[in-house]
């Protein structure tokens, strides 16, 4: 019951910009639209959230479409550490007692 | 900052034995979870916890598995019997509201 469409693969290169797109047609008017990261061998890292307003924070900034049927998480000067599996995952509630279901997410490579 | 730890990182054991996995989630954190990941795959849900119940579980979640938190320290997920199907990572999470912290799972390894 995947809820959010993400590339399976994207590429960029230490220092540029990467957007990573999430499309989420079916959003409920509820649903957060969560951000996070994991890389090999590691525990998911949380990126970011919103409901409706672009947030941003020390490691991304996550611009939500106006619809809300899309998002995409932006990444400024990428460095090799960013290189991880970005997941879009949609969460009915900001507590607690919702869980978080993952999907495939986006392999983000960066290259020296 | 916070951190969830996940007691012992690696575990060995053979098929059948009972097996304890423990996670120190954030101290004022309400909220916990469990997810298996097994190499390669994507990540799991096994179960959610709170005020001493079981909120959710999945299908993966099997009857040989419990979940408990004693003396309100560690989170524990426990496993008896062990099959070899259950070797996988398994990550802790906890939050009080909010974005989950995850721990750096423990590797177990059923043989």
């Amino acid at each position: 019951d995947a809820k959010t469409t993400q590339p399976d693969s994207m590429e960029s290169t230490e220092g540029e910009t990467v957007h990573l797109p999430c499309s989420h047609a079916t959003i409920s008017g509820n649903e957060y639209i969560y951000w996070y990261r994991q890389v090999p061998l590691q525990g998911p890292e949380y990126v970011t959230h919103g409901l409706q307003q672009n947030t941003t924070n020390s490691m991304a900034f996550l611009a939500i479409a106006s619809d809300r049927k899309s998002s995409t998480l932006i990444l400024p000067h990428v460095s090799l550490r960013d290189a991880a599996v970005y997941h879009c995952i949609l969460r009915a509630s900001n507590y607690g007692n919702e869980k978080i279901t993952f999907g495939a997410g986006t392999k983000l490579t960066i290259k020296p | 900052g916070p951190k969830v730890l996940q007691i012992p990182s690696h575990q060995i054991i053979d098929m059948g034995q009972m097996v304890t996995l423990n996670c120190d989630p954030v101290s004022n954190h309400l909220y916990f979870y469990w997810y298996k990941q097994i190499l390669g795959q994507q990540m799991e849900f096994l179960v959610n916890f709170y005020n001493g119940k079981v909120m959710e579980k999945s299908k993966l979640f099997k009857d040989q598995f419990s979940v408990e938190r004693p003396d309100g320290s560690y989170f524990t997920l426990k496993i008896q019997p062990t099959a070899l199907e259950d070797s996988a990572v398994y990550f802790c999470a906890s939050s009080l509201k909010g974005a989950p912290l995850f721990g750096e799972g423990t590797r177990l390894s059923v043989l």
